[in-house]
């Protein structure tokens, strides 16, 4: 089965860096993905990771860690646009599985 | 052309109506997706078709439909919903299916209410 866990809610205020977590179980793992979600709209990607380590996108990172079965999602200079949801996704076989998704909050 | 286009954006529908979903892409994607999202949930699998055939059905009930006319449009066909399906439906396509890097595109997506 899946199983896959973020945290629900996480608050920065502008200017920050904010780690979100993630961590799954998942069977015939092929890659992790994040998508970003702004409330009422779809899904757009931010990353994706197949080997361990960081892959670096102007204020976006992502980690990946396959044998520990964790991966983040760091975003720096936060701007106000950033308030999102935070969609940490494995693939595996033909799909994708979403995690619960991670609500961000940036304030002033 | 990177988009995936849904239509319509809005469907109110009765139990007994016959509805469907459309989606397209000219991405010459071969790998297109259904997905259904409640409110303040992640998205949820239902079908995949890969080179037009239906390749993952999700247990969908059958009251869902789907159906790929070609490489480039993807339905989702409705009859006898349930108030409780009343979501908002996603579209998604990718170059092949979700095994190794494919990015999938979503489309804006339909905002169905069953009444």
């Amino acid at each position: 089965g899946q199983n896959i866990d973020q945290p629900t809610e996480m608050t920065a205020t502008e200017g920050a860096i904010v780690q979100i977590n993630c961590t799954y179980q998942t069977s015939g793992f092929n890659g992790l993905f994040w998508y970003q979600q702004h409330a009422g709209e779809a899904p757009t990607f931010l990353s994706y990771n197949v080997l361990d380590g960081l892959e670096e996108k102007g204020r976006f990172s992502s980690f990946l860690s396959r044998s520990k079965g964790y991966s983040y999602l760091l975003l720096k200079e936060l701007q106000m646009k950033d308030s999102a949801s935070y969609l940490c996704a494995p693939g595996s076989f033909q799909k994708l599985v979403f995690g619960t998704g991670t609500r961000l909050l940036v304030s002033p | 052309d990177t988009e995936v286009t849904q239509t319509p954006k809005h469907l109110v529908m009765g139990m007994t109506n016959k509805k469907s979903l459309k989606c397209e892409q000219h991405m010459g994607h071969r790998a297109m997706y259904w997905y259904k999202q409640k409110a303040k949930k992640p998205p949820e699998l239902m079908f995949v078709y890969s080179y037009e055939k239906l390749s993952i059905n999700e247990s969908v009930p059958s009251r869902f439909s789907p159906e790929c006319p070609n490489s480039s449009l993807l339905n989702l066909h409705l009859h006898a919903l349930q108030p409780e399906d009343s979501a908002l439906y996603l579209c998604a396509s990718s170059q092949e299916p979700a095994g190794g890097y494919n990015e999938q595109f979503f489309g804006p997506g339909t905002r169905l209410t069953v009444l």
